[in-house]
């Protein structure tokens, strides 16, 4: 499978714990995506890399979030002392530049 | 008002009905997305396109950049096509990262 991959699929956990989601995106893709969606909402942007580099991050990346691309290939979106506004699908998505975004089959964080 | 518009947010349509799902935008583009999400969250790629219109099966999509509105056309609806249908607007600058719809729930019933 060549696709966009995100692990887990699902993540319950308790208000106050960590957590840690990993997307793997395509192996040629330099540009990275992280967006949430609410329920019955669009996603929303979170943050973008290209290939190592952070370059933008949406002010809805409070300072509990954490994002990594350490080696320009797989990244990491960490959430600190999780709330429960913080339960969500978190996306992925991957492309070459001023190609189609490719999606990954997404998180969903519930907080309890 | 959002900077991406879809209409209308929801629809309910028989087997067979030709549908038409708008949206409206209201920032600089290079391009236009059109999505589909099924229960379950997975977000596939219908179409991207700039200017003109696509065509790819029973599915069209129209883009009008002077108007800054595009539509996505089903033809001879089927219950499978029965999902989230979602525009997104990529952005000329920076990240060129995408703005999105707040989605179409589109019901096709037999």
């Amino acid at each position: 499978d060549t696709g966009v991959s995100q692990d887990p699929r699902h993540k319950i956990t308790k208000r106050g714990q960590n957590v840690t989601f990993r997307c793997d995106p395509i192996s040629e893709h330099n540009r990275l995506y992280w967006y949430r969606q609410t329920l019955g909402q669009g996603p929303e942007f979170l943050t973008y890399f290209q290939n190592e580099a952070q370059l933008e991050k949406s002010r809805l990346l409070s300072d509990r979030f954490s994002a990594e691309r350490p080696k320009g290939s797989f990244s990491t979106l960490e959430i600190q002392r999780t709330e429960q506004g913080d339960s969500a699908m978190y996306l992925c998505a991957s492309s070459s530049p001023r190609e189609e975004q490719y999606f990954g089959p997404g998180t969903r964080l519930t907080v309890t | 008002k959002n900077e991406v518009e879809q209409s209308p947010q929801n629809l309910t349509a028989q087997e067979g009905e030709f549908i038409t799902i708008n949206c409206s935008y209201s920032v600089g583009i290079s391009a236009l997305h059109w999505l589909q999400q099924h229960p379950g969250g997975g977000i596939v790629s219908l179409f991207m396109l700039s200017s003109g219109k696509k065509k790819h099966g029973r599915l069209i999509a129209t883009i009008n950049i002077q108007e800054k509105h595009s539509s996505l056309h089903i033809t001879a609806s089927h219950p499978r096509d029965s999902a989230v249908y979602i525009c997104a607007a990529r952005l000329i600058q920076g990240a060129q990262k995408l703005v999105f719809g707040q989605g179409t729930r589109l019901t096709i019933n037999p």
